[in-house]
């Protein structure tokens, strides 16, 4: 069984730009959260989506936003990208049946 | 009351050691609490979780203490190996799907 997928692996962007991330969960799992992780800051949830709906949502300013398609995949898009947004993006899955969380092997996001 | 406090933050065993992680919650709503374990470059990989409802939960070498009325829960890694030398990361979770994590603690187990 596949785990979760998270592409690209490395990401090198400019200050100001956009940048859209992807994840794959696990096959039959319905529910993604996303992750930021940074030395200062550690695990921090940033929103999670189950059958296409966020159903919540962390304390990141609304330059961060996901989405979920039919598919569970997901995406999380962050606009006008700054210094302080370089962390890894950790995406994880879940079935309804099971609170277990499986996370991929992240984004590493570089603002420069 | 969202926060989930974990100690130490670096860990250094000898190997064959036994290695000790605290964690501490204040929210009496968190019903879930997993154990995950990153190596550099990687993502967060479930070690082993408890629900409040036991004590204690072990899986090999794993084991987890729970104390509700304390609201602490703790890690022991018996035998100790250079293996596992790695990022350990406690999390809490109540009837969402967000985990609240800890800050992690950083175990060296040296041969």
């Amino acid at each position: 069984k596949a785990g979760v997928t998270q592409t690209p692996r490395y990401l090198i962007k400019t200050r100001g730009q956009q940048v859209t991330l992807s994840c794959s969960p696990i096959s039959g799992h319905r529910s993604v959260s996303w992750y930021q992780q940074t030395p200062g800051q550690g695990l921090q949830f940033l929103f999670e989506y189950f059958s296409e709906t966020q159903r919540n949502k962390g304390n990141f300013p609304g330059r961060f936003s996901g989405r979920q398609f039919s598919n569970s995949r997901s995406e999380m898009n962050v606009s006008t990208l700054e210094l302080g947004d370089s962390a890894l993006y950790l995406c994880a899955s879940s079935s309804p049946l099971n609170t277990e969380a499986f996370f991929g092997q992240g984004t590493r996001l570089t603002v420069v | 009351q969202q926060q989930v406090k974990q100690s130490p933050q670096s860990l250094i065993v000898q190997k064959g050691g036994i290695s000790i992680i605290n964690c501490a919650y204040e929210n009496t709503a968190f019903d879930y609490f997993p154990w995950y374990q990153q190596f550099p470059g990687k993502g967060p990989a479930l070690l082993i979780a408890i629900r409040p409802d036991v004590s204690e939960k072990k899986e090999g070498r794993f084991t987890i203490s729970f104390n509700k009325s304390a609201k602490q829960f703790s890690l022991h890694i018996m035998d100790s190996q250079p293996g596992d030398s790695a990022t350990y990361f406690c999390a809490a979770r109540g009837n969402t799907d967000k985990l609240i994590f800890g800050t992690g603690t950083r175990l060296q187990v040296f041969p």
